[in-house]
């Protein structure tokens, strides 16, 4: 099964700090899309950024960014000065085919003011 | 703006009841897809179309589950019998598929709880 893993259950981060979010998936394909998604208590599935696996061009959507080791097959989400609204899980999901999306288990992030 | 509409939002139903979740996907988007979020699996797809047709329903329990796109503004996903163990999160999601790339917008999901 190709699989998307995400190894940290919980993550703790202080305003205003940055924190990184790890993800690792499978795959035998050369093109694809890798996406992080913000869940928070509202249960609303939020896309927070994208990345094509053919750009080797890390992805940036304001105070989100990624860090995209294709090689690797790592895909990392950093979060930038951090505010409380950013406390949520955040899910890592990849493409694919017909635009599927396999999900990892998700990521809870603790923001302490 | 446009979004994915989904009702019930919460639904609370007796093991053995029929349960019928509706989603309306955005107007003009080509796919949509039910996922099911629990504790214990996560975000699974259970079932997608494709222009109304249906592409893959194996990620769902044949016996019970049912995926149907009645028209293009209308999916739903019904469970007959419902069980204990259907209770999770129900996520219905549309986009445009072009080429090899979908942006998936999701609805805000219906809990269901199966006492």
């Amino acid at each position: 099964a190709q699989t998307v893993t995400q190894s940290q259950p919980e993550m703790s981060v202080q305003e205003a700090e940055t924190v990184t979010l790890s993800c690792t998936y499978d795959t035998s394909e050369s093109d694809y899309y890798l996406f992080w998604y913000k869940q928070p208590p509202s249960r609303q599935m939020i896309l927070v950024i994208r990345q094509e696996a053919y750009k080797q061009q890390n992805a940036t959507e304001n105070r989100f960014s990624v860090n995209f080791q294709k090689a690797a097959k790592s895909f990392s989400l950093k979060i930038s000065d951090s505010q409380l609204g950013d406390a949520a899980m955040y899910f890592c999901a990849r493409e694919t085919s017909y635009g599927k999306l396999t999900f990892g288990q998700g990521t809870i992030l603790t923001v302490h003011p | 703006d446009a979004r994915v509409t989904q009702t019930p939002r919460d639904k609370v139903t007796e093991m053995g009841q029929e349960v019928t979740m509706r989603c309306q996907p955005i107007l003009g988007h080509n796919t949509v897809f039910w996922y099911r979020q629990t504790m214990m699996q996560g975000l699974e797809l259970l079932a997608y179309f494709r222009n109304r047709a249906p592409l893959d329903d194996s990620g769902m329990p044949k016996d019970r589950f049912s995926a149907e796109m009645p028209d293009a503004t209308l999916a739903t996903l019904k469970i007959q019998p419902s069980e204990p163990r259907d209770s999770a999160v129900y996520f219905c999601a549309s986009g445009l598929v072009q080429g090899a790339y979908n942006e998936q917008f999701f609805g805000p999901g219906t809990r269901l709880t199966v006492l």
